[in-house]
């Protein structure tokens, strides 16, 4: 079974602190994919970021970036220099070994971040 | 280009009775994913198509829920005899063909409330 895991429930920083949202996963499949998702006040969930689970390399898109560590089977998510426009509730979400291409999205229960101008 | 619509949007209902919800996908997109997302907790899977055939029903709470996907573009999701623990907001989802881990495009949801 799949399991994610986002133990942080709610953060509240002041804007342009930097802040990591924690992200750890389980799953017994040897190639996985790892998501996060934003969904603002909207609610529409917005796509951030995929890894699989042969690229370890860390990644950075703008003041976003990601630490894959599959020693710990940790998949965190840092945003640099926080804006109001980033409070929103974060997911982080695992799909497994495609069976008859079906990759559903096992989520973890979300971190509601909360930027303070 | 046009993303995932769902309809309608909000959709209130009495116990017991029967909805539809709607979803749309973007055009070219042979996935289709159903999700349900109860206040507070992260989508749940319920339902994947390829094509017009439900591949995995697994997600599915009990058989008062059903779905369908005629054509292999346009989804319905049917619930009867509706209870108050089926109150969540339901998730529509697509992609292209599965199997490289693709990226699900959301729609904005239908907010279900089950009085």
């Amino acid at each position: 079974a799949q399991k994610v895991t986002q133990a942080q429930t709610e953060i509240s920083v002041v804007e342009k602190e930097d802040v990591t949202l924690d992200c750890v996963y389980e799953t017994r499949d040897t190639t996985y994919y790892l998501f996060w998702y934003k969904q603002p006040p909207s609610g529409e969930l917005v796509f951030l970021i995929r890894r699989n689970s042969f690229d370890e390399q860390n990644e950075i898109s703008g003041r976003y970036s990601w630490n894959f560590q599959k020693s710990t089977s940790s998949f965190n998510f840092t945003i640099t220099a926080s804006q109001v426009v980033d409070s929103a509730v974060y997911f982080c979400a695992l799909s497994g070994l495609p069976n008859f291409g079906n990759e559903k999205l096992t989520f973890g229960t979300g971190t509601r971040l909360t930027i303070i101008p | 280009g046009a993303g995932v619509s769902q309809t309608p949007s909000n959709k209130v209902t009495e116990k017991g009775k029967y909805v539809e919800l709607r979803c749309d996908p973007i055009s070219g997109h042979t996935a289709l994913y159903w999700y349900r997302q109860s206040l507070g907790q992260g989508p749940e899977f319920l339902i994947y198509f390829q094509g017009t055939g439900a591949a995995d029903d697994s997600g599915l709470p009990n058989d008062r829920f059903f779905a369908v996907r005629p054509e292999g573009s346009v989804s319905t999701l049917k619930i009867q005899r509706t209870e108050r623990g089926d109150s969540a907001v339901y998730l529509c989802a697509s992609s292209l063909a599965g199997g490289r881990g693709n990226e699900q495009f959301f729609g904005p949801g239908t907010r279900l409330t089950v009085l």
